[in-house]
């Protein structure tokens, strides 16, 4: 079936620094993939997409290419803030079979200090 | 804005309880989630519904019913609450942008 793997966290930065947070999938077809954010306390919120190879996703700063031939979905933002500290999630929706639901990653935990 | 209301954000409830967690939406939404989130497992789909009245088991149906009688409204039940239902349950609902999913804040259960 779908699966997720994301990087372990938790992932803990000084502000300014470089962020990446790994990810790669498997699944069948071809996915359409996502990174949620959950800040502290909250739901989650779709952070930035990709439905096809070579797609680039961004929003707030934060990227991620959809690369087929590796199988990934790495997210990387270039300076990270304070406000950035959330747990960030890595997401899948296969175009095949059940499409209605997303298959998820375990979480990684972003602290950033000042 | 899309807005998923989750009922009760924190519940405390003793083994062998019936529990229902509500969730609303206000964005004529078809199809609507049922997750909880535990730390270094993720999110695990319990329940979805694609439509009023239709509902389909996902990952982890074991413990759980839900229901659909209105399409702004998708409720999980735990007929008979046990200590390992004590997690974090997130709602959430799509409409017509299929890539995106919105979800609720999030209900906490702790059951004793």
């Amino acid at each position: 079936g779908d699966s997720v793997t994301q990087m372990e966290g938790p992932v803990t930065l000084s502000e300014e620094a470089f962020l990446t947070i790994n990810c790669t999938y498997t699944a069948t077809g071809y996915p359409s993939l996502f990174w949620y954010v959950q800040y502290p306390g909250e739901g989650l919120q779709l952070l930035l997409k990709a439905t096809k190879a070579d797609d680039k996703g961004s929003n707030k700063g934060f990227e991620a290419t959809y690369r087929k031939e590796t199988t990934s979905f790495h997210l990387e933002k270039g300076s990270v803030q304070v406000s950035d500290s959330a747990v960030y999630f890595c997401a899948l929706r296969n175009s095949g079979g059940s499409n209605y639901k997303l298959t998820f990653g375990k979480g990684t935990l972003l602290t950033v200090n000042p | 804005d899309v807005k998923v209301t989750q009922s009760s954000r924190y519940l405390v409830k003793r083994t062998g309880e019936k529990v229902f967690l509500e969730c609303v939406q206000d964005m004529d939404h078809e199809n609507m989630f049922w997750y909880r989130q535990d730390p270094g497992l993720g999110l695990r789909l319990i329940y979805f519904s694609y439509d009023v009245k239709m509902k389909e088991k996902g990952d982890i149906p074991e413990g759980y019913s839900v229901s659909r009688e209105k399409k702004e409204r998708f409720s999980l039940i735990l007929e008979s609450a046990s200590t390992n239902q004590t997690s974090m349950y997130l709602c959430a609902s799509r409409g017509a942008v299929k890539h995106t999913i919105y979800f609720g804040e999030g209900s906490w259960l702790t059951v004793v």
